[in-house]
């Protein structure tokens, strides 16, 4: 596609239940990431997949929270037991390669009742 | 750890020069991204500085001191579209790390 592609745009989910974030980026771009965003601040940094693979998870809030990347190209972001404060706008971003400007998809509002 | 201060709001009339600044501490620095971001839109790539000095992209220009641990954001001949938040994101170690300001939002007024 033209740009990074994330879904869904919004979802809405009871406390407890586990959700699934889909990020396709450019075709092309062996760099991908995955940012928090909470209303009004800044971009939280949660992890960096090169290729397939995640060299440093540290990012990540909990172990609620995961991340898998295949084929060099879709990611997902999955958080289990979802808690009130995981609500928030998840970023996906992607580059050609690891430093080079990423380009954002319009992300996944998150919203936990 | 690292920290990165930037103003909170900056406001400024249509057709000046505004200089946004962004201070920071970490390890391993790599280089200084600076992101446009619209409300309700996604960060946009506007600049990233990896040595010292002043890099010009049009209207935009950035600069870094890595002695410093300093950086800015100058816009020039403001216009109305340049209302949004800036954001400026310290690249950090081999891993590509990016750890982000909180953002300054800027206004522009007629």
């Amino acid at each position: 596609g033209a740009g990074v592609s994330q879904s869904p745009s919004n979802k809405v989910t009871e406390k407890g239940k586990d959700v699934e974030l889909r990020c396709d980026p450019i075709s092309g771009h062996t760099a991908l990431y995955w940012y928090r965003q909470r209303l009004g601040q800044g971009l939280e940094f949660l992890i960096y997949f090169q290729g397939n693979s995640a060299p440093d998870k540290s990012g990540l809030p909990s172990d609620r929270f995961s991340a898998e990347r295949t084929g060099e190209s879709v990611s997902t972001l999955t958080i289990q037991r979802t808690q009130q404060e995981d609500s928030a706008v998840y970023l996906c971003a992607s580059s050609l390669d690891g430093g080079r400007p990423q380009h954002f998809g319009d992300g996944t509002r998150l919203s936990i009742l | 750890g690292q920290s990165l201060e930037q103003p909170s709001e900056v406001t400024a009339v249509e057709g000046a020069i505004v200089q946004i600044n962004c201070t920071y501490q970490t390890s391993g620095f790599y280089g200084l991204s600076w992101y446009q971001q619209h409300d309700g839109g996604a960060p946009t790539f506007l600049s990233y500085n990896a040595l010292d000095g002043l890099e010009e992209t049009g209207r935009f220009s950035s600069f870094l001191s890595r002695s410093d641990s300093y950086g800015y954001l100058l816009l020039q001949e403001l216009q109305m579209k340049d209302s949004a938040s800036y954001f400026c994101a310290v690249r950090e170690g081999n891993f590509n790390k990016f750890y982000f300001g909180s953002g300054t939002k800027l206004n522009v007024k007629p």
